[in-house]
């Protein structure tokens, strides 16, 4: 069966330090993978998707950054947090052609 | 801007009584809707997920239906238990959206008391 997981599941950063959410996803092949955001009293908002290897799309501008380098890996990153980035971070994943999303239990990062 | 709301922000119900959470979408083109459960600081759980063609879908003591043309969903809670509270989302897969990537409501937030 698939499984996703995600870590850290609880981050204190100082502002201007960089950050780093990983993610993966096992049981399944060339997945659609997603990173999302929810600030507190927001919605859910995709802040990135990748479609493959290397391949990623922004939805929104902002100070973060995804990488994929493995088809089961997806990153986060950020090289200086600022304070509008904390949130809870979720990552989600879809089959190619599948039509349900499943998500990760996420990230509660903090900026202090 | 296609965007998804969800009707009330918060209800509070006894235990045993029947609900209906509301969410509306302002484009029909739709390829699915879903609806989650995430309990505070938690992962979103899937409850149900229904396909544009498809007009309800059910499991255990829910019951999801969907109208496109009137752009609205509603969940169903049967007999309603404290462990059910949570925050219920839903969240529609846009045909125009990237890679079926899905635009979310605000949520309601339900408690159920014993």
């Amino acid at each position: 069966s698939q499984t996703i997981h995600q870590w850290p599941a609880t981050l204190v950063q100082p502002v201007g330090s960089p950050l780093s959410l990983e993610c993966t996803v096992e049981g399944t092949s060339n997945p659609n993978l997603y990173w999302y955001r929810q600030a507190a009293g927001r919605g859910l908002q995709l802040l990135f998707y990748s479609v493959g290897i290397g391949q990623i799309s922004s939805e929104v501008p902002q100070n973060l950054s995804a990488s994929r380098p493995q088809d089961r890996q997806f990153i986060l990153s950020s090289k200086k947090l600022l304070l509008s980035d904390s949130g809870f971070y979720l990552c989600a994943w879809r089959e190619t052609g599948g039509t349900e999303a499943f998500f990760g239990q996420g990230t509660r990062l903090t900026v202090v | 801007k296609q965007e998804v709301t969800q009707i009330p922000a918060a209800l509070s119900v006894p235990e045993g009584e029947n609900l209906v959470l509301n969410c509306s979408f302002t484009d029909s083109a739709i390829y699915n809707l879903q609806w989650f459960r995430q309990d505070p600081g938690k992962g979103l759980t899937s409850l149900l997920l229904i396909q544009s063609s498809q007009r309800e879908q059910t499991s255990g003591r829910l019951n999801a239906s969907l109208d496109k043309s009137s752009g609205r969903s509603t969940l169903y809670i049967a007999a309603s238990q404290p462990g059910d509270s949570a925050t219920y989302l839903c969240a529609v897969s846009y045909r125009s959206a990237g890679r079926r990537a899905l635009t979310f409501g605000s949520g309601t937030r339900l408690q159920v008391q014993p």
